[in-house]
C-alpha cells in the first residue's frame, strides 16, 4: 500500500540555520504530494503541494521539490525563525489508490532564537 | 478562506459514555474526513465522506460511526467510549474528489475518556 516516511524528530535549530526535513513515499500509483504544518495548538494548514515530477513547490521561504526518480519530497528552508517552530507532516494522495492522503508522522522543529 | 470549526477544544467522557464530535465547514466542501493523532503515529484517517448520507470506512473505524445529514456538517460518533480513544481528534473538508485537492482542517478536539 501507499507511505510516506519521513525523518524522525524532534529537529532542534537555531535561528537562521538551514533546515531539511527528508521525506520518501512509496505509491501504487501517481501521486501528488504535499508539506503540511501544525502550529501548537492548531489544526494543519497546506504549506505546499506538487503535483508532478520535477514540480518544486513553495511558500513562505519553504521549498520541495517532487524527484520521482528517488521517490522524495525533500523539505528546505534557507533561514529557520522562530515562528517557524511547529510539527510538519509530509503527505501523498494517489490517484491510482483510493486519493485519500496519507501522512508521514510528523517532525516537530522547534527553533531556538 | 475556508472555515472548519469543531465543536469543542476539550472534552472529557466517561467510560461507556455515548460521544459526539461535531464538525461543521463552511466553503460548500463535497469532502470531510475524521482523523485521530497520536504521538508517534501521525494522523490516522477514521471515517469519510464524499456527499451528503454517504460515508466510507478509513483506516480504523473500529469503535466509531459518522452521520452526515447536511453538506456542511459531518459528526463522529464513539458509540461506548473506552480509554483507548483518548486522542487528539481533527476534522478536515476538501472541495471535490481529486488527488491536487488540500484538505482544511480544524483546530481540533482533545478528547479524554476517564
Amino acid at each position: 500500500g501507499d507511505s510516506v516516511t519521513q525523518m524522525e524528530g524532534p529537529v532542534t535549530l537555531s535561528e537562521e540555520a538551514f533546515l531539511t526535513i527528508n521525506c520518501t513515499y512509496t505509491a501504487t500509483g501517481y501521486p501528488s504530494l504535499f508539506w503540511y504544518v501544525q502550529y501548537p495548538g492548531e489544526g494543519l494548514q497546506l504549506l505546499l503541494k506538487a503535483t508532478k515530477a520535477d514540480d518544486k513547490g513553495s511558500n513562505k521561504g519553504f521549498e520541495a521539490t517532487y524527484r520521482k526518480e528517488t521517490t522524495s519530497f525533500h523539505l528546505e528552508k534557507g533561514s529557520v525563525q522562530v515562528s517557524d517552530s511547529a510539527v510538519y507532516f509530509c503527505a501523498l494522495s494517489d490517484r491510482g489508490g483510493s486519493e485519500k492522503l496519507v501522512f508521514g508522522k510528523g517532525t516537530k522543529l522547534t527553533v531556538n532564537p | 478562506d475556508v472555515k472548519v470549526t469543531q465543536s469543542s477544544r476539550y472534552l472529557v467522557k466517561r467510560t461507556g459514555e455515548k460521544v459526539f464530535l461535531e464538525c461543521v465547514q463552511d466553503m460548500d466542501h463535497e469532502n470531510m474526513f475524521w482523523y485521530r493523532q497520536d504521538p508517534g503515529l501521525g494522523l490516522r484517517l477514521i471515517y469519510f465522506s464524499y456527499d451528503v448520507k454517504m460515508k466510507e470506512k478509513g483506516d480504523i473505524p473500529e469503535g466509531y460511526s459518522v452521520s452526515r445529514e447536511k453538506k456542511e456538517r459531518f459528526s463522529l460518533i464513539l458509540e461506548s467510549a473506552s480509554t483507548n480513544q483518548t486522542s487528539m481528534y481533527l476534522c478536515a473538508s476538501s472541495f471535490e474528489q481529486g488527488v491536487d485537492q488540500p484538505q482544511h482542517f480544524g483546530d481540533g478536539t482533545r478528547l479524554s475518556i476517564l
